[in-house]
């Protein structure tokens, strides 16, 4: 069974930093794209970025260039987004998903960015 | 990077069929087949319905249907259910290498 859990949510100020990750498990992760999105309180989905399999190309929404790297361990199958210089609009449930356009998603982590 | 376009809302009464459009440009969806169709229920994540325009993940009923049109794609739900209501998320690729999102739309069954 294709599973993807998140952990690394937490509560941090503006500017602040954090790192979220994601453990995959029942497929072959070095396959694949995989895609972090986010979902605001109340709001709809948003993707944030994308990395190629062998990590040679990254893909970011314009909102967190500069900011957020995503980053991935074919070897530990786990995929990562640091987030630096934290803005309380990036308060949202990020997601870990397979594929470009996210085909299979875990259940979220919830980062809240707030004074 | 502009979200795709989505009917906040749609509503029909169980048996029946309704459409949902997410629109956008010859930049998005006029050049790739590469449209999603999410279904997301309160406090759950999004579930893939319909992917790459018209094919459908093993375990999602055949109720749900994709196509695309120019620069829009539509996903009908066929034989409404209770359990259809949630929010529905298009998506698709991009030539500027992003993936944009529609806004949603709530799908109510009356």
């Amino acid at each position: 069974e294709v599973q993807l859990v998140e952990s690394g949510g937490d509560l941090v100020q503006p500017g602040g930093s954090l790192r979220l990750s994601c453990a995959a498990s029942g497929f072959v992760f070095s396959n694949y794209w995989m895609t972090w999105a986010r979902q605001a309180p109340g709001k709809g989905l948003e993707w944030v970025a994308s990395v190629k399999q062998d990590g040679s190309e990254r893909y970011y929404v314009d909102s967190v260039k500069g900011r957020f790297t995503i980053s991935r361990d074919n070897a530990k199958n786990s995929l990562t987004l640091q987030m630096d210089s934290l803005r309380v609009d990036d308060t949202a449930v990020y997601y870990c998903a397979r594929g470009r356009a996210g085909l299979i998603w875990g259940q979220g982590t919830l980062v809240t960015v707030s004074s | 990077q502009s979200a795709l376009t989505q009917p906040p809302s749609a509503s029909g009464s169980p048996g029946q069929s309704v459409t949902i459009t997410c629109t956008g440009t010859s930049n998005d969806i006029g050049a790739y087949n590469y449209v999603s169709w999410f279904q997301q229920h309160p406090g759950k994540a999004p579930k893939l319905m319909i992917y790459e325009v018209t094919k459908r993940p093993s375990g999602v009923p055949d109720r749900f249907s994709g196509s695309k049109s120019g620069n829009t794609a539509s996903l009908t739900v066929s034989g409404l259910q209770a359990e259809d209501e949630a929010d529905y998320y298009c998506n698709s690729f991009a030539s500027s290498n992003d993936v944009l999102f529609g806004g949603g739309t709530k799908l109510t069954v009356l």
